[in-house]
């Protein structure tokens, strides 16, 4: 079966620092990945998304970057964390087609800027 | 551009009652999925149940179930003897069929959530 980890589970970082979310997705090869951003009562934001090793397609400008080295890897990242990074960060993995394109979700990773 | 509404911020239902969360969408297309998600405190989202516009037939999933209307582009999810591990926000979401299209259309549109009560 298929999992899917996302660490940090919580990162709190002062703004201006750096920053590094990894996601790492088992029991699939090639599978679509995708970040997302939460904001507390709020919707899900697409952030970034993936369809194979080295392509990111990008939805909305901002101080964040993504980066897929490995098949089965997705890393979120920002030189310099602004107030407004500060949310709830999730990672995804989608099916094929054939199964009704269904997402499947980490754990998320709470990220506070202060 | 395809939109996705959740007119219900809050419901509320009694322990082993029914419940319909509401959601309306707007597009275009004629092939595409909808999803209904869970996000319970702990924050993960769960899929609850998938269904794809092309079948006419409502999708369950145990206690799950939806009221899909294709015409009038309503997607309604209910739940069946509703139990308090029930308790949490449920997302509607849209995604265009991108296999029609040859190119990378890969987003899935949420609602705003409807954040459901279980009362015991």
């Amino acid at each position: 079966s298929q999992t899917i980890h996302q660490w940090p589970a919580t990162l709190v970082q002062p703004v201006g620092s750096p920053l590094s979310l990894e996601c790492t997705v088992e029991g699939t090869s090639n599978p679509n990945l995708y970040w997302y951003r939460q904001a507390a009562g709020r919707g899900l934001q697409l952030l970034f998304y993936s369809v194979g090793i080295g392509q990111i397609s990008s939805e909305v400008p901002q101080n964040l970057s993504a980066s897929r080295p490995q098949d089965r890897q997705f890393i979120l990242s920002s030189k310099k964390l602004l107030l407004s990074d500060s949310g709830f960060y999730l990672c995804a993995w989608e099916k094929t087609a054939a199964l009704g394109y269904e997402q499947y979700f980490g754990p998320g990773t709470r990220l506070t800027v202060t | 551009a395809q939109t996705v509404t959740q007119s219900q911020p809050e419901m509320s239902v009694q322990e082993a009652e029914t419940v319909t969360l509401s959601c309306t969408y707007d597009t275009s297309e004629s092939d595409y999925y909808l999803f209904w998600y869970k996000q319970p405190p702990s924050r993960q989202m769960i899929l609850v149940i998938r269904q794809e516009a092309y079948k006419q037939q409502n999708a369950t999933e145990n206690r799950f179930s939806v009221n899909f209307q294709k015409a009038a582009k309503s997607f309604s999810l209910k739940i069946s003897d509703s139990q308090l591990g029930d308790a949490a926000m449920y997302f509607c979401a849209y995604r265009k069929n991108p296999s029609n299209y040859g190119g990378a259309t890969n987003k899935l549109i949420f609602g705003t959530g409807t954040l459901l009560a279980v009362q015991p």
